[in-house]
């Protein structure tokens, strides 16, 4: 099991434009969370899904949307990108139920705002 | 608030000597605590977590709830843990981590 991927692993993008990055959880994973990382700073929670459906949001604006698919992989949309969106974006999946020590982590995706 | 402090961005030790990197949160209920660990070109990956009370790696760290605090400690310190940790809490069962800013470990030889 290659664990937790996310694509693409860099990105970048020009302000104004909008983004689409990708997480696969790890196989029989149901729960994905999505944390942003600017360089620095520790992560921050962003969502968490669960069965396709939203069971947390962290404080971020409206720009930014999340998804759920039935095979369990998860998209994060931001829209009217901004310099400060610029981070390495994090997925993190796991069983639900088992406690939050479980979650693990993907690489992260490294988004680029200009 | 919730919150996380890490004071230390960076801590410096030579091999062999103990390491104590400090935690401290702020949380109005009964929280959750984690270390997790990133080794350079590696994923973040949890250390420890305060329910087990285990020692990972030679690595253990206590809750003080009077304190507020879960530093993270190893007697005797190796190259190989030279690494970026990270503190975090969480409320029971949920999936949302509260990070602190993180501490550079570097050993020397």
């Amino acid at each position: 099991d290659a664990g937790v991927t996310q694509s693409p692993t860099h990105l970048i993008k020009t302000r104004g434009q909008h983004v689409t990055l990708r997480c696969s959880p790890i196989s029989g994973h149901k729960s994905v969370s999505w944390y942003q990382q600017v360089l620095g700073q520790g992560p921050q929670f962003i969502f968490q899904y669960y069965e396709k459906e939203e069971r947390g949001r962290g404080n971020f604006p409206d720009r930014f949307s999340a998804r759920q698919f039935p095979n369990y992989s998860s998209e994060l949309n931001v829209n009217a990108l901004l310099l400060g969106d610029s981070a390495l974006y994090l997925c993190a999946s796991r069983v639900p139920w088992q406690g939050t020590d479980t979650q693990y982590f993907g690489p992260g995706t490294r988004l680029t705002v200009l | 608030a919730q919150r996380v402090t890490q004071p230390e961005k960076l801590l410096s030790v030579f091999k062999g000597a103990p390491v104590e990197l400090k935690c401290n949160y702020s949380y109005s209920g009964s929280p959750e605590l984690f270390w997790y660990v990133q080794y350079s070109r590696q994923r973040l990956q949890l250390l420890l977590r305060h329910i087990s009370r285990e020692s990972i790696k030679g690595f253990t760290a206590d809750l003080n709830k009077g304190e507020t605090s879960f530093h993270l400690k190893k007697p005797f310190a190796q190259e190989e843990d030279s690494a970026m940790y990270y503190c975090a809490l969480s409320a029971y069962n949920t999936d949302k981590l509260i990070f602190g800013t993180g501490t550079r470990l570097q050993v020397f030889p």
